[in-house]
């Protein structure tokens, strides 16, 4: 089956400028995760979902970041006014249900910020 | 804090000898650890993963790591290397008591395998 979907695979914004990052979740799966992978901080979580709610916000970095799940499915991660800090590869994943051990990694959006 | 602890930033070896890579964690509670890989210009998959059954997990690709509560560690073993095992490996934990089952990455190593 498909496994997890993001869009765009490349993203170059301006310092400044408002992006919006997309994961298509494996179908069926209630959990969701968003995490990023940076050279200095190496892969941190950002947030996650059950279902369209998000229990745990406790990893976004500022009040810049934001994120939505509608429908049980996709769900978007959104940086106002980027910074060049915000340059990473931000990774989606997805699980059947929250602890249930395995999560399932989508390829990643490469974010770099000129 | 919870956290984990790769000690090798970087590890080399030659085809068909022994491959380790060290990982400690800390934990308050029984946590689930996890060993995953990142081939370049690919997404993370899970090589195997440890969750309170039996203490030594057999993985993926021959890969197996040994959990040890009185060491906290998580170390993962292959007897012998392939030139395709060159990668990215992270250990990772999830915690249990009010899992969100978010996980926390360890700092990556990366393996080199020389022919």
């Amino acid at each position: 089956g498909a496994g997890v979907s993001q869009s765009p695979s490349n993203k170059v914004t301006e310092k400044g400028k408002d992006v919006e990052l997309r994961c298509d979740p494996i179908s069926g799966h209630t959990a969701l995760y968003w995490y990023r992978q940076s050279l200095g901080q190496g892969l941190e979580f950002l947030i996650y979902f059950q279902g369209n709610s998000a229990p745990d916000k406790s990893g976004l970095p500022s009040d810049r970041f934001s994120a939505e799940r509608t429908g049980g499915s996709v769900s978007t991660l959104t940086i106002q006014r980027t910074q060049q800090e915000d340059s990473a590869v931000y990774l989606c994943a997805s699980s059947p249900e929250a602890g249930a051990g395995e999560q399932y990694f989508g390829p990643g959006t490469r974010l770099t910020v000129t | 804090a919870q956290s984990v602890t790769q000690l090798d930033s970087h590890v080399s070896v030659s085809e068909g000898t022994p491959v380790l890579l060290r990982c400690n964690y800390s934990s308050s509670y029984s946590p689930s650890l996890f060993w995953y890989v990142q081939h370049p210009n690919k997404g993370l998959q899970l090589l195997l993963k440890y969750t309170s059954a039996a203490t030594l997990v057999k993985g993926i690709n021959g890969f197996e790591a040994e959990f040890k509560k009185s060491e906290t560690s998580f170390h993962l073993t292959k007897p012998s290397a392939h030139m395709s095992d060159a990668a990215e490996y992270f250990c990772v934990v999830s915690y249990g008591s009010s899992n969100t089952g978010k996980l926390i990455f360890g700092q990556g190593t990366t393996l080199q395998v020389k022919p």
